[in-house]
């Protein structure tokens, strides 16, 4: 299995909801990636989990919340969101950190 | 902090014209460059990296530490190249982890 899957494809919620995406591979990665890419926009770097340690946040406020619960998945848990929060959301993978393998993103919409 | 600059948004050029997409860097430390790209409704893939040298697809790709680029080229556009083309960089060897993407160039290639 050579491919990063992002569950779900779309997502819809209100501000008050709390809600998760998810984020799954197979190919013994240790580095796990969650950006967030708005239309017209490049991937913008939101946390890197490293052997399952949080390693790098880039000041993503607290309501986005990541978890690594082990080398093959890893989480991004949404609670009290704003619409401009509204967005696409990729999970990638790397070996040693290379090369980046990004799943297909998942869709969010913040009404 | 790493940077990395895309001039263009829009690059349109007919098939069998040459291509370069043009891209800038800075960066304190040693980097290490990669062309990233998105075809119509398929996920974000490495296209090249500037460590392997290699030639795919037909495109090239130099690093030019003296003027800082990493332009991207073909000799001959196909219209199957049409696609988002990301420049990115990872700098070595303390910001190892994090990939940053410059803002992408559209390529359009005409009939």
């Amino acid at each position: 299995d050579t491919e990063v899957t992002q569950t779900p494809k779309h997502l819809v919620m209100g501000m008050t909801n709390k809600k998760s995406l998810k984020c799954e591979q197979h190919m013994g990665h240790r580095a796990m990636y969650w950006y967030k890419q708005k239309a017209k926009k490049p991937p913008e770097l939101m946390f890197v989990y490293s052997y399952e340690k949080l390693s790098i946040n880039e000041s993503v406020p607290s309501r986005f919340s990541p978890e690594c619960p082990n080398s093959s998945l890893l989480n991004l848990h949404l609670h009290a969101l704003q619409p401009e929060d509204s967005a696409l959301y990729l999970c990638a993978s790397s070996q040693d950190f290379s090369e980046l393998f990004f799943g297909e993103g998942s869709r969010l919409t913040v009404l | 902090a790493q940077r990395v600059t895309q001039p263009e948004k829009l690059l349109s050029v007919f098939k069998g014209a040459p291509v370069e997409l043009k891209c800038n860097y800075s960066y304190s430390g040693s980097p290490e460059l990669f062309w990233y790209v998105q075809y119509s409704r398929q996920r974000l893939q490495l296209l090249l990296r500037h460590i392997s040298r290699e030639s795919i697809k037909g495109f090239t790709a130099d690093l030019n530490k003296g003027e800082t680029s990493f332009h991207l080229k073909k000799p001959f556009a196909q219209e199957e190249d049409s696609a988002m083309y990301y420049c990115a960089l990872r700098g070595l060897p303390g910001g190892y982890q994090k990939v940053t993407f410059g803002i992408g160039t559209k390529l359009q290639v005409i009939p």
